[in-house]
């Protein structure tokens, strides 16, 4: 099946500072990407949606200075926690769509996540 | 509002029990899917259902979808330990390239 990649799993960074993670389709292409926060023991809330070549698409109430998505090929895309705080801290979960060689691309395949703590 | 609410969010079992969890959700759709989470990790793509379809299996999963209801419902056979995990199902309102909206999740713990 298809894999998507999510690196860095785990980072801990200073307040202040940015950070990067990012989500690579290992094995198919992806015009589009997800990107979700998810608090312990909650569902996951949709951040932005991110198409190649294109800006993303950001949910209400999220800050797209903060959180910058680039999704330069078909098949990477990352997220940018610019001076991160505290409350930044949360799992980070990416997703994509598949782009042919599928039936269907009406499933998402998932990152493993990016838990960041932010001191 | 959430889209799709799941019940219980939590349940525990016995090894060789069944395990069914529940979903609602409010607006029209074109499919459901459910996924499940391990603690710690992404999510997992475990079973697609459309909204012209009633029922559909895979391996120890049975799902069903009452869109008259708006709620679906998530049945694990023959529970095993490994099962334990986050169950979460999802609503795509309009089918391929749409967003995916996600409830709340449902905790589901096999003693052995």
């Amino acid at each position: 099946g298809a894999v998507v990649s999510q690196h860095p799993s785990r980072v801990i960074c200073k307040s202040g500072t940015s950070v990067k993670i990012e989500c690579r389709s290992l094995d198919f292409q992806a015009t589009t990407m997800f990107w979700y926060r998810q608090f312990p023991k909650q569902s996951l809330m949709l951040m932005a949606t991110s198409n190649e070549g294109s800006k993303a698409t950001y949910e209400q109430g999220v800050e797209k200075d903060k959180f910058l998505i680039n999704h330069a090929s078909l098949t990477l895309s990352t997220l940018t926690v610019t001076s991160a705080h505290p409350e930044d801290s949360s799992f980070y979960i990416c997703s994509a769509r598949a782009v042919g060689g599928y039936a269907t691309n009406e499933k998402l395949f998932f990152g493993s996540g990016t838990q960041l703590s932010v001191l | 509002s959430q889209q799709g609410e799941e019940d219980p969010q939590a349940l525990s079992i016995q090894e060789g029990e069944n395990a069914t969890m529940n979903c609602s959700y409010k607006t029209s759709i074109n499919n459901l899917q459910w996924y499940r989470q391990n603690s710690g990790r992404g999510l997992v793509h475990l079973i697609l259902i459309r909204s012209n379809e009633r029922e559909k299996h895979s391996g120890r999963l049975r799902v069903t979808l009452d869109t008259s209801k708006k709620s679906s419902s998530l049945l694990i056979t023959a529970s095993r330990a490994a099962d334990t995990a986050s169950y979460f199902c999802a609503t795509d309102r309009t089918g391929a390239n749409s967003k995916l909206t996600f409830g709340k999740g449902i905790t589901l713990s096999v003693r052995p």
